[in-house]
């Protein structure tokens, strides 16, 4: 079976600019969490959404969106692009949200603003 | 206070030697815990979780958890230097929907 999927691999974007990141889930998963990870930090919660339903926001600007489709594929948008957004950018894939549910990442975006 | 502290390292061990990793949680709301390994430039890969005290086996791995402490352990036993990598200790309240990470403890299997 497939494992999470992440597009794209790596991205380049200068100051200012906006970006997409996609991400589609484990098979049968309805769960996906977004995190981002800086350089010798353990990563850091984002958004998690389920069921297409935002169900928790870490503490990151307006700047930071997502949305979940029907097919549970999610979509994290950031806007305004800063110097201190290059990083790593994992998406979590669970089968429900919350409680004793293991999440199980996917490769990753790498992300380097400029 | 950071929510789940973890030693930086690196912790060094020579091959066939038991690597003891630690990890301590604030919040004692927390019920699940989970250990990730995380390669160099690579993302993180679940190995364990452990929601009950007590231990937990599987495989080279065990896992410890002990709430009145708010402490968290992984054994590896027999390191080979394919164990060489990050672990992050990760924690989640029951009723929340976030995983809380510690920052890694970089562990080196010398051969």
């Amino acid at each position: 079976d497939a494992g999470v999927t992440q597009s794209p691999t790596h991205l380049i974007k200068t100051r200012g600019q906006h970006v997409t990141l996609r991400c589609s889930p484990i098979s049968g998963h309805k769960s996906v969490s977004w995190y981002q990870q800086v350089l010798g930090q353990g990563p850091q919660f984002i958004f998690q959404y389920y069921e297409k339903e935002e169900r928790g926001r870490g503490n990151f600007p307006d700047r930071f969106s997502a949305r979940q489709f029907p097919n549970y594929s999610s979509e994290l948008n950031v806007n305004a692009l800063l110097l201190g957004d290059s990083a790593l950018y994992l998406c979590a894939s669970s089968l429900v949200a919350g409680g004793h549910n293991e999440q199980f990442f996917g490769p990753g975006t790498r992300l380097t603003v400029l | 206070q950071k929510e789940v502290e973890q030693n930086s390292g690196p912790l060094s061990v020579p091959e066939g030697a038991i690597a003891s990793l630690n990890c301590t949680y604030s919040d004692r709301g927390s019920q699940s815990f989970f250990w990730y390994r995380q390669y160099s430039g690579k993302s993180p890969e679940l190995i364990m979780s452990i929601y009950s005290n007590g231990d937990k086996e599987d495989g080279r791995f065990t896992a410890q958890l002990n709430k009145a402490s708010q402490y968290v352990s992984l054994l590896i036993r027999d390191s080979q230097p394919s164990d060489s990598a990050t672990y992050l200790c990760a924690v989640m309240m029951d009723s929340s929907y976030k995983l809380i990470f510690g920052s890694g403890t970089r562990l080196l299997v010398r051969p």
